[in-house]
């Protein structure tokens, strides 16, 4: 099956600083990587995500980039601020499959 | 939470005791799924629904069975809990169809078991 592996496992940015959180899979066949941030005490939300059509996806301070070839994702975070501090979580999956495969997330924190 | 309750959100069992955590959507999507989550090990997959009676494993399924008898409804039940499955769950939806479409998570019930 599908292995993601997420790094670091912590962050810590100054304010008005860039994040950048890394992922790669396994499985050539994976073709939707979304992201989620996880606040303390709350479930997962889905904070953007791609497909393997795309190489990039931007959100305002947020993106996202693909590579396909070498099998990896990351989550770009610019101008950060205090309350990007949370677990992100990146994950794998495609559309013949049933699962979503998770890394093991990402603690940022951002220094004010 | 994209109309996702969990019931309960807190729990504290002994071991050796049946347990019921129960997912209620209110929308009648199709794929439903049970994760649990532990520190070091993000979330993985417990078992997930693609409609009623219909239900298949995940990667961490042992110990655990599921129950969907009506579309808004999944459960999730430990026969006979035991310490090893202290762990927050997450019941998560898929809207849109399976995987490689976006899920979106409930709450999260938080599991002791003594």
């Amino acid at each position: 099956g599908e292995n993601v592996e997420q790094h670091p496992s912590t962050l810590s940015v100054q304010e008005g600083d860039s994040a950048v959180i890394k992922c790669t899979y396994s499985d050539s066949a994976s073709n939707y990587f979304p992201w989620y941030k996880q606040e303390l005490g709350k479930g997962p939300q889905l904070i953007i995500d791609i497909r393997s059509n795309v190489g990039e996806k931007k959100d305002q301070r947020i993106a996202v980039t693909l590579n396909k070839t070498a099998k990896h994702f990351s989550l770009h975070i610019t101008e950060t601020q205090p309350e990007d501090s949370a677990v992100y979580f990146c994950a794998a999956s495609h559309n013949t499959g049933n699962q979503f495969y998770f890394g093991t997330g990402t603690s940022l924190t951002v220094i004010p | 939470d994209a109309g996702i309750t969990q019931s309960p959100r807190h729990k504290v069992t002994e071991t050796g005791t049946p347990v019921t955590l129960r997912c209620h959507q209110t929308e009648n999507h199709r794929y439903m799924y049970w994760y649990r989550q532990d520190p070091g090990h993000g979330l993985r997959l417990i078992h997930y629904s693609y409609g009623v009676k219909d239900t298949d494993k995940g990667e961490v399924s042992d110990g655990y069975s599921v129950s969907r008898s009506k579309t808004e409804d999944f459960l999730l039940t430990l026969e006979s809990a035991t310490s090893s499955q202290t762990s927050v769950y997450f019941c998560a939806i898929t809207p849109s169809g399976g995987a490689g479409e976006t899920q979106y998570f409930g709450p999260g019930t938080r599991l002791l078991v003594l």
